[in-house]
């Protein structure tokens, strides 16, 4: 079974500070792709941030970087310089190659403090 | 370009009334995917569309739900005889398969059963 788990229900970070969002799944697939998406208080989600499970570099954008720990199954998200529009649920989330599941973690509420 | 469209935003039904929510993909988009928020919890799988495809059905919890999607574009879910338990924001996503399999999300149907 495919399993996410983000074990931080809430977090908090002043503005302009760093925070670390954390994920760990399970699962029996040598291929896959890991993600991070945000849920603004408006509902939208959108993506954060990608990674391929086979490249070894960490992905990143912008402000926003992975930890990719393949033999841990670990997928962590810093977000760096936190602005205020960061204020979002963040969700983890894994598909195995193939693609027909996605499977999510229940989410980090995240407030960025002024 | 426009992005992934749901209707209605919100709905209010009485128990045991029938439901049909609506999702208009990204044009082009060959994959698409229904989920299911409750409050405080993460994305819970129901359907995946690919293509001409037979659907992916695995994620729906009962008979009560169904959905199809005519001419590989336009989605609908039903939900016959609505339950109270079936109150939550409704997520539709769509894909280009092969692209790294990113989805894009609409702005959810927020449905409420009293």
């Amino acid at each position: 079974a495919q399993t996410v788990t983000q074990s931080q229900p809430e977090m908090s970070v002043q503005e302009a500070e760093t925070v670390t969002l954390s994920c760990t799944y399970d699962t029996s697939e040598s291929n896959y792709y890991l993600f991070w998406y945000k849920q603004p208080p408006s509902r939208q989600m959108i993506l954060v941030i990608r990674q391929e499970a086979y490249k070894q570099q960490n992905a990143t954008e912008n402000r926003f970087s992975v930890n990719f720990q393949k033999a841990a199954k670990s997928f962590s998200l810093k977000i760096s310089d936190s602005q205020l529009g960061d204020t979002a649920m963040y969700f983890c989330a894994f598909t195995p190659n193939t693609g027909n599941q996605f499977y999510f973690g229940t989410g980090t509420s995240l407030t960025v403090i002024p | 370009g426009a992005g992934v469209s749901q209707s209605p935003s919100n709905k209010v039904t009485e128990k045991g009334k029938d439901v049909e929510l609506r999702c208009d993909p990204i044009s082009g988009h060959t994959a698409l995917y229904w989920y299911r928020q409750s409050l405080g919890q993460g994305l819970e799988f129901l359907i995946y569309f690919q293509g001409n495809s037979a659907p992916d059905k695995s994620g729906l919890p009962s008979d009560r739900f169904s959905a199809e999607r005519t001419g590989g574009s336009v989605s609908t879910l039903t939900i016959q005889r609505t339950q109270q338990e079936d109150s939550a924001v409704y997520l539709c996503a769509s894909s280009l398969m092969g692209q790294g399999y990113e989805q894009y999300f609409g702005p959810g149907t927020r449905l409420t059963v009293t």
